[in-house]
């Protein structure tokens, strides 16, 4: 079985500050990994996704996050939030075993103080 | 190339009634999921069709129902509405099926029990 846990429900940061949304999974074999955004009454837009090769991955608006397969965990980093970056997060892994279903965290909501 | 739309984006319902919900995929895209996304569950995968047939089923009772035709658009029907139905019904396109495709998400359908 594979699971996601996301740290923390909520995170808020001041504008141009660090934003940091952990990611931690467990999978008997190596997953593959996404962030998706969700903004208010729309669906979900990937960030980006991690499946083989460098494992620091960098996505849409300047996020990134790095695949520690040791630590079994695939954070998202910004180093400075925007206000438009106030939204949900959500971490998602899929692998073979589980027939690639995607499996996501209970989500991280984002506010962006000014 | 237009995204994934679903119809209605918004539905009210009774207990009891019946309700179906479409999603017309990407131009191109053969596999479509469904997933349901409350406060208290989070997103929740439903089910998974490709080329016309359910690859994937997740743990939902069987008043929750799919299809897809030839052209890759599906349907989901859910029968004997109760309240706890209530939620925002995302559909999701991708390529193929399984592996690391990335699936692209419509607005959703917002379906409300009375």
């Amino acid at each position: 079985a594979q699971s996601v846990t996301q740290l923390g429900s909520h995170v808020s940061v001041s504008e141009g500050a660090l934003v940091l949304l952990r990611c931690n999974y467990s999978s008997s074999v190596p997953p593959y990994l996404f962030w998706y955004v969700q903004y208010p009454n729309q669906g979900l837009q990937l960030l980006l996704k991690y499946t083989t090769g460098a494992t620091l991955v960098k996505g849409i608006n300047g996020f990134e996050a790095e695949f520690k397969k040791s630590e079994t965990s695939f954070h998202l980093t910004k180093p400075s939030a925007h206000m438009s970056d106030a939204a949900e997060y959500f971490c998602a892994v899929t692998a073979p075993h589980n027939d690639y279903k995607l499996s996501f965290g209970a989500g991280t909501t984002v506010t962006v103080r000014a | 190339k237009a995204g994934v739309t679903q119809t209605p984006r918004y539905l009210i319902k009774t207990r009891g009634q019946q309700v179906t919900l479409s999603c017309s995929p990407i131009s191109g895209h053969r596999s479509v999921s469904w997933y349901q996304q409350t406060p208290g569950q989070g997103l929740q995968f439903l089910f998974e069709y490709f080329s016309e047939t359910q690859r994937n089923k997740g743990n939902f009772p069987g008043r929750f129902s799919g299809r897809q035709f030839s052209n890759s658009r599906s349907e989901m029907n859910v029968s004997t509405l109760e309240l706890g139905d209530s939620a925002l019904y995302l559909c999701a396109s991708s390529l193929a099926s399984g592996g690391a495709d990335t699936q692209y998400f419509g607005p959703g359908t917002r379906l409300t029990v009375l």
